[in-house]
């Protein structure tokens, strides 16, 4: 099956540092991948659709300056958290489809990444 | 608006049988997902529904209703790895949308002994 992998799982940073998530689709081809947080006890949070090749297209309330995506290749997106502060601090899970894949309608997650900010 | 509801919190016992229910108003829609989540980890995938009706594997069932905006998800032959997070979701293709996840809250399933 298709596989998505996140690096690191997890960060812990000072506030006001910025960190740097990346996000692989490792066996597929992913156009378009997204960005999710999850909160403790809470369901995921959509922050971000990531298109490759071009602009994020994020959802309302969520920071584009702070939240910087980028989607240079089919297998590579990345999301850096800029300035951060401990509010910040959440599990992230990015997700990619795998369009025209005999599941072109499955949504496959990466592992998440847990960051703490101090 | 977009709004997905199901319940917060279910209680079980192992070997039963226990459904989980959402209800969804969204602009667009393109399929229903179920997955599993146990704490600290990333979702799983479960159960996609397009089209109306039940959806049968194994041990896990999911049932559509579009014209009620409904779903069920129906758990049998409980056993205690169960115990986890099953979150709803709904896919959006609304004009602008590209096909994006919109979540429920997530149902927190305690299997008891």
């Amino acid at each position: 099956g298709a596989v998505v992998s996140q690096h690191p799982s997890r960060v812990i940073c000072k506030s006001g540092t910025s960190v740097k998530i990346e996000c692989r689709s490792l066996d597929f081809q992913a156009t378009t991948m997204f960005w999710y947080r999850q909160f403790p006890k809470q369901s995921l949070m959509l922050m971000a659709t990531s298109n490759e090749g071009s602009k994020a297209t994020y959802e309302q309330g969520v920071e584009k300056d702070k939240f910087l995506i980028n989607h240079a290749s089919l297998t590579l997106s990345t999301l850096t958290v800029t300035s951060a502060h401990p509010e910040d601090s959440s599990f992230y899970i990015c997700s990619a489809n795998q369009w025209g894949g005999p599941s072109s309608y499955e949504q496959y997650f990466g592992p998440g990444t847990r960051l703490t900010v101090t | 608006g977009q709004n997905i509801d199901q319940p917060t919190e279910m209680t079980a016992t192992e070997g039963a049988i226990v459904q989980i229910n959402c209800t969804y108003q969204t602009s667009g829609f393109n399929g229903l997902f179920w997955y599993q989540q146990h704490a600290g980890e990333a979702p799983t995938f479960l159960s996609y529904n397009v089209l109306d009706g039940l959806e049968e594997k194994g041990r896990f069932s999911s049932f559509l209703s579009r014209s009620k905006g409904y779903s069920y998800l129906l758990l049998k032959e409980l056993q205690m790895k169960d115990s986890a997070s099953y979150l709803c979701a709904v896919r959006d293709n609304a004009a602008g949308n590209t096909g994006k996840l919109i979540f429920g809250q997530g149902t927190t399933l305690q299997v008891k002994p």
